[in-house]
């Protein structure tokens, strides 16, 4: 039973460079999320998908872009990483309804550094 | 849009109570949900008040009052293993903007048990 999938687990990038971070949810949501977490702080939408075919901006969507592309896969993608985008960044998911979709189930987090 | 305050820190001994508390700001929402993270791992959902009132799981309770945009999460007979931060989030009953339809967490409140 393995939930929320998101990879990699770690990774350095440089200024500049570019990186998709992979996320997969085996428990037939319509809902998935990207969200980062910077030290001490909590967890930040950067952005949301109702369902497949749909995207739309969180709280920090600069610097971002996403796609979904089956009900299944959400992947989240740094076009020109940047020092400020270290973060640890998370994957979940929800029943898309109104009392349910308040239980998100999360993956296990990306830690990235970009230097 | 929403805002959620709760303290950054509290400490309590083995075997005491403590409750973390949770104010908030937003036109509407369907309900406060509470979540756990332990350190270098990912949330999980605790609980969620959909109505005013309390709620118990064993040993965590957690209270919702819409009138007073206030809720807690109790914690009783605290262990070690406790020792972890906890996040309320609401999500935005809002339409039209299903940005904001995602949760948006607090800040977080980091326990330490003490022996």
């Amino acid at each position: 039973n393995a939930g929320v999938t998101q990879t990699p687990k770690f990774q350095v990038l440089k200024t500049g460079q570019s990186m998709t971070l992979q996320c997969a949810q085996d428990m037939n949501h319509n809902s998935m999320y990207w969200y980062r977490q910077d030290p001490g702080m909590g967890l930040r939408l950067i952005y949301y998908s109702a369902s497949e075919g749909t995207t739309d901006k969180g709280e920090v969507p600069n610097g971002y872009n996403v796609s979904r592309l089956n009900k299944r896969e959400f992947s989240l993608r740094l076009e020109s990483a940047a020092p400020s985008q270290t973060s640890v960044y998370f994957c979940a998911s929800s029943e898309a309804s109104r009392n349910s979709g308040n239980t998100i189930y999360f993956g296990e987090g990306s830690w990235l550094t970009v230097v | 849009g929403q805002s959620l305050e709760q303290p950054s820190e509290v400490t309590a001994v083995e075997g005491a109570i403590v409750q973390i508390n949770c104010t908030y700001q937003t036109s509407g929402f369907y309900g406060l949900s509470w979540y756990q993270q332990h350190d270098g791992g990912a949330p999980t959902f605790l609980s969620y008040n959909a109505l005013d009132g309390l709620e118990e799981t064993g040993r965590f309770s957690s209270f919702l009052s819409r009138s007073d945009s206030y809720g807690y999460l109790l914690l009783q007979e605290l262990q070690m293993k406790d020792s972890a931060s906890y996040f309320c989030a609401v999500r935005d009953k809002r339409r039209g903007d299903t940005g904001r339809r995602a949760l948006t967490f607090g800040s977080g409140t980091r326990l330490q048990v003490q022996p």
